[in-house]
């Protein structure tokens, strides 16, 4: 099955700065990759998604890239705010179920960003 | 906007008693999928229904079951409750299956005791 990695795990910046987590996924059927953040006591937030024929999107502050051949993708989160602090988790399906049904997600160990005022 | 609703929020129960966890997603949505995340862990995909029939499988214990109903909405059943089993569950819904994109609810935090 599909294998994420995530880096780093803890992440901290000054207040202004920019972020930027890894992942990497091991399945090469796997075409849908987002991101969640996940605050204390909440479900997970969908930021960013970006998909196999695409290699870059970009919103307001928060774009994410994604190198195939490599098979790994990045978030980018710039002008950092306080309330940016969070966990953030890569995702990527299998591709199992091209064209219907219903692909669970396998997510990455997640990134405890803080951002330092 | 109209987000997934997830009830009971809290359930705390006994060693091998059952539970059983709701989901109502979001309004058009035809997909639902369960998650199980443990203290600092990540969501691990448990289940997912597409369209009313079960559609992906995960790492779900067989002491595990869930359906979906003709209004969409799901349940997830668990008997012979295990303290392991204490964690938040969530659901997820999206539009038209896969790599579609998954929202999530606020979570069912059960307590095995």
């Amino acid at each position: 099955g599909e294998n994420v990695e995530q880096h780093p795990s803890t992440l901290s910046v000054q207040e202004g700065d920019s972020a930027v987590i890894k992942c990497t996924y091991s399945d090469s059927a796997s075409n849908y990759f987002p991101w969640y953040k996940q605050e204390l006591g909440k479900g997970p937030q969908l930021i960013i998604d970006i998909r196999s024929n695409v290699g870059e999107k970009k919103d307001q502050r928060i774009a994410v890239t994604l190198n195939k051949t490599a098979k790994h993708f990045s978030l980018h989160i710039t002008e950092t705010q306080p309330e940016d602090s969070a966990v953030y988790f890569c995702a990527a399906t299998s591709g199992r179920y091209s064209g219907g049904g219903a692909d669970g997600l396998t997510f990455g160990k997640g990134t405890h960003l803080i951002i330092q005022p | 906007a109209a987000g997934v609703i997830q009830s009971p929020r809290h359930l705390i129960k006994e060693k091998r008693e059952t539970a059983t966890l709701k989901c109502y997603p979001i309004p058009r949505h035809d997909t639902v999928y369960w998650y199980q995340q443990g203290p600092g862990q990540d969501p691990q995909f448990l289940i997912s229904f597409y369209e009313k029939m079960q559609s992906d499988k995960g790492s779900i214990p067989d002491r595990f079951s869930a359906q979906q109903f003709s209004d969409y909405h799901s349940e997830l059943n668990m008997s012979s409750l295990e303290l392991g089993d204490s964690a938040l569950y969530f659901c997820a819904s999206s539009l038209e299956g896969a790599g579609a994109e998954q929202y999530f609810g606020p979570g069912t935090r059960l307590t095995v005791t």
